[in-house]
């Protein structure tokens, strides 16, 4: 089955960088969504985008939703230790299938004091 | 509201045994799932429901069985476990709409099958 491939792999900075990661398909989605997973928990959503080209923020947060709809990345700013965790990227093509979300491998971020 | 919980949170089977994990919701949500999740990996969706009665397969259905009686639980069962399985599978819940496309995710349960 198809899995997005999410870039980069694993992430290590110091607080206060600025952090950026990105999905891509080689099919289209209709929504992009993003989220974080701590240690021993499930994914949590940090940000949903549903229109080509849109930009969402959310606090320090911000992703966009590529406007040929294949792709899509995701910045934190000024980053801070609780931002350590794994960020998956989910695809969803059709609005009538919630249940289906197609997700990115994971980008595992590390952040040192 | 509790969200969505499964339960057990840890299991160890040993192969060839069945069993059930459990999830529940309590946001009236219409669409269920399951994921599995293997290191280094996404999450793998198993099957799914848009509503009481009705299930689907997703992208890793072998070996797994669902069912739907109602709108809150939707129990995953194992009836031969092999090591293979051996994978944190999360429940996920969502409702129809724009603003229900977002799956809300449970804690998981950590499945090992020796």
């Amino acid at each position: 089955g198809q899995q997005l491939n999410q870039s980069p792999q694993s992430m290590f900075i110091q607080e206060g960088e600025d952090v950026s990661m990105n999905c891509t398909s080689s099919s289209i989605f209709n929504t992009w969504l993003w989220y974080k997973q701590d240690p021993g928990e499930g994914p949590v959503l940090l940000i949903a985008l549903y229109k080509a080209g849109e930009l969402t923020s959310n606090g320090r947060l911000t992703a966009q939703f590529g406007i040929t709809r294949k792709d899509s990345f995701l910045n934190i700013s000024a980053s801070i230790p609780s931002d350590v965790g794994i960020y998956f990227c989910a695809g969803q093509r059709n609005t009538g299938t919630a249940s289906k979300l197609t997700f990115g491998t994971g980008t595992r971020l590390q952040v040192t004091l | 509201n509790a969200g969505v919980t499964q339960t057990p949170k840890f299991q160890v089977l040993k192969t060839g045994q069945s069993m059930t994990l459990q999830c529940a919701q309590d946001m009236n949500h219409e669409y269920m799932s399951w994921y599995r999740q293997d290191p280094g990996m996404g999450l793998r969706l198993i099957h799914y429901s848009v509503g009481a009665g009705i299930t689907d397969q997703g992208e890793v259905p072998n070996g797994y069985n669902v069912s739907r009686s109602t709108t809150e639980d939707f129990p995953l069962r194992l009836l031969s476990a092999a090591p293979s399985q051996t994978s944190v599978y999360f429940c996920a819940s969502s409702s129809p709409g724009a603003g229900g496309r977002i799956q809300f995710f449970g804690p998981g349960t950590r499945l090992t099958v020796l």
